[in-house]
């Protein structure tokens, strides 16, 4: 089973430039999620969708847009890429059935923002 | 939102349990704890869940006492393989997804 599905998983981007990362799940989970980890520190939340159609802020979503295309798929865009903006982005996913649900994380994408 | 606090880093030998406590004063009614294993370069995996007094898997265990301000994840006979930073996870399922937040991690050595 492939889970959480991410890409790229490496990318370089001038400042100011504007880029798509994807994430797609294969086990049918109703919620994903989308978290920036910087060195050294534990991950933080930009946004999430907690069903097909529907997105809310986390913890950090300056910069950052969102797109909940189908159930599948949930992506994160930057709009004009700024430095502060270098991490590994981890998007994740669960179900969705009244009780907390584990998460399930991607691989992840290394963005670096120069 | 309900913060946690963890330890920094843990040294242990090859063999030995080690216990990891996590606080998080401000946990709501409906917040469950959850447990996570990360190695370098990978994603968060799951360990273990629970929402009060113990709660036991294959790999590990979590005591979390009756004010539920806290809770331990116990890893019994660790092995080098073990190595990983650990987090806990305080929060609710969507819509209160976005009050849940990952603490900085315990990194957690382990030594022949």
């Amino acid at each position: 089973n492939a889970g959480v599905t991410q890409t790229p998983k490496f990318q370089v981007l001038k400042t100011g430039q504007s880029m798509t990362l994807q994430c797609a799940q294969d086990m049918n989970h109703n919620s994903m999620y989308w978290y920036r980890q910087d060195p050294g520190m534990g991950l933080r939340l930009i946004y999430y969708s907690a069903s097909e159609g529907t997105t809310d802020k986390g913890e950090v979503p300056n910069g950052y847009n969102v797109s909940r295309l189908n159930k599948r798929e949930f992506s994160l865009r930057l709009e004009s890429a700024a430095p502060s903006q270098t991490s590994v982005y981890f998007c994740a996913s669960s179900t969705l059935r009244g009780r907390n649900q584990p998460q399930h994380f991607g691989d992840g994408t290394r963005l670096s923002i120069l | 939102l309900a913060k946690t606090t963890q330890p920094i880093s843990m040294d242990s030998y090859e063999g030995q349990e080690v216990n990891i406590t996590c606080s998080h004063n401000n946990i709501a009614t409906n917040d469950y704890i959850t447990w996570y294993q990360q190695f370098p370069s990978q994603g968060p995996r799951f360990i273990i869940q629970g929402y009060k007094t113990k709660v036991t898997n294959e790999v590990a265990s979590l005591f979390i006492p009756a004010d539920r301000k806290s809770s331990t994840l116990s890893l019994p006979r660790v092995s080098l393989s073990d190595t990983a930073v650990y987090y806990c996870l305080v929060g609710g399922e969507p819509p209160n997804a976005g009050k849940s937040t990952f603490g900085d991690g315990t990194t957690l050595t382990v030594k022949p």
